[in-house]
């Protein structure tokens, strides 16, 4: 079965260095998206992206937060200078079968847990 | 503006009992409303949705939700739960789209004892 997928699962940098979180939708998604989960709160809305632009983005996703579909199948998140308040786990998602349309989900990947120190 | 609130971090039950996970949302316009499903190490996986139509939505794993929008509520029920149903359960609300922005919920963590 398709799935999402995304690398690193776990990744320690120092405070002030720029990370960079990889995503692989599922082929075909049209629709993708990045969530993150600090310990013990909820899941937020980073950012939204579809047709190679991002299509709506949350009040976190400030201008040290950038997105990029670089070669048709990989959606990264770049962190430009990471801060302790980044640290979380970081969720990929992808919807929108291109050739099933809307199919009313939108999968997850299993996460990349960032721990800024 | 859109929010959820589930009521209980952290609910335990027997195996075999009734299993009620409580999702009140609010929303600025007629809700999409979500449970998702998390298992240790995994993403999230949706149980079920409501979206229009029909309240009583029925999903995978034999869980069902009832949407009630006199009581802002959409809460998750199993009639008897399994051990392979302890897991965290997210509620989430979209602005009446499947594909838009959610909004989740804190969680809850549903333990099962044998």
């Amino acid at each position: 079965e398709p799935e999402v997928t995304q690398t690193p699962s776990h990744q320690v940098t120092q405070m002030g260095q720029e990370v960079i979180l990889r995503c692989v939708p599922i082929s075909n998604h049209l629709y993708f998206y990045w969530y993150r989960q600090i310990l013990g709160q909820k899941v937020e809305f980073l950012v939204s992206f579809y047709n190679n632009e991002i299509s709506e983005k949350s009040e976190i996703f400030d201008d040290q937060f950038s997105v990029e579909r670089p070669d048709g199948s990989n959606f990264t998140l770049k962190i430009r200078s990471t801060k302790l308040e980044d640290s979380a786990m970081y969720f990929c998602a992808s919807g929108g079968d291109l050739d099933r349309g809307n199919t009313g989900e939108l999968f997850f990947g299993e996460g990349s847990r960032l721990t800024v120190l | 503006a859109q929010s959820v609130t589930q009521l209980g971090s952290h609910v335990s039950v027997s195996e075999g009992a009734l299993v009620l996970l409580r999702c009140n949302y609010s929303s600025s316009v007629p809700p999409y409303l979500f449970w998702y499903v998390q298992y240790p190490n995994q993403g999230l996986q949706l149980l079920l949705k409501y979206t229009t139509g029909a309240t009583l939505v029925k999903g995978i794993n034999g869980f069902e939700a009832e949407f009630k929008k006199s009581e802002t509520s959409f809460h998750l029920t199993k009639p008897s739960a399994h051990m392979s149903d302890a897991a965290e359960y997210f509620c989430a609300v979209s602005r009446g789209s499947t594909l838009g922005r959610l909004y989740f919920g804190r969680g809850t963590q549903l333990t099962v004892w044998p």
